[in-house]
């Protein structure tokens, strides 16, 4: 079946720095999906992308998706303690939604 | 007002009982998903329902047995608990199911962590 790897696995990082992670996909993608997991919480929807080489922006997150609709990105500039948590993404093929293996962020301050 | 629950919260039992998931969307949705997360926080994909029709069953044990009475709910049974069955369980809702350039942001209940023992 589809796979989607995602990295890194975990990433520690000082408040003020940037941070990213990355998903990649074998085959083509209808479109990816961004979701956030706090500590001990549910993950949350963040944004959609559709579009080869769209980018879209929330704040200081800039989320990318590749000209081959393969990969996509999430980049934080400047996190902060309320970046920490664990970042998925979701991918979409031929109707079936397969998530990542998260990255978890934490952040010191 | 909560969009989607899920009950119990937490459920720890022993190994070899029978026990049930409550998940229960107000949202309108037609698409409702079971997950499973285990320790590592790996998110993975157990049933999906449209509108009570099973759309997607991915290899899981015949001893977990999903049931949508309604499209606003999706409950799931587990026969025979194992001690392997230890996780956070995760409903979620959309509105649609996955679609070629559709939306369908999923919307995740506050998951079950279940402990068997």
């Amino acid at each position: 079946g589809q796979q989607v790897m995602q990295i890194p696995q975990y990433q520690h990082v000082q408040e003020g720095e940037d941070f990213t992670t990355y998903c990649n996909s074998s085959t083509t993608l209808s479109n990816i999906q961004w979701y956030k997991q706090r500590p001990g919480g549910h993950p949350v929807f963040l944004i959609q992308l559709v579009k080869s080489g769209e980018v879209k922006k929330q704040k200081r997150l800039t989320f990318q998706f590749g000209e081959a609709k393969k990969n996509s990105s999430l980049h934080i500039t400047a996190t902060q303690t309320t970046d920490v948590g664990t970042y998925f993404c979701a991918a979409d093929n031929a109707g079936k939604s397969t998530f990542g293996d998260g990255t978890t962020l934490t952040v010191k301050p | 007002d909560t969009a989607v629950s899920q009950t119990p919260k937490y459920l720890v039992t022993q190994m070899g009982n029978d026990k049930s998931i409550k998940c229960e969307q107000n949202l309108g949705h037609d698409t409702m998903y079971w997950y499973k997360q285990d320790s590592k926080k790996f998110l993975k994909i157990m049933f999906s329902y449209n509108n009570k029709e099973l759309i997607i069953n991915e290899t899981v044990p015949n001893r977990f047995s999903p049931k949508s009475p309604d499209k606003a709910h999706l409950n799931l049974h587990i026969n025979s608990l194992e001690l392997g069955d230890s996780a956070v369980y995760f409903c979620a809702s959309s509105q649609h199911p996955p679609l070629a350039g559709g939306p369908y942001e999923q919307y995740f209940g506050p998951g079950t962590r279940l402990t068997v023992t």
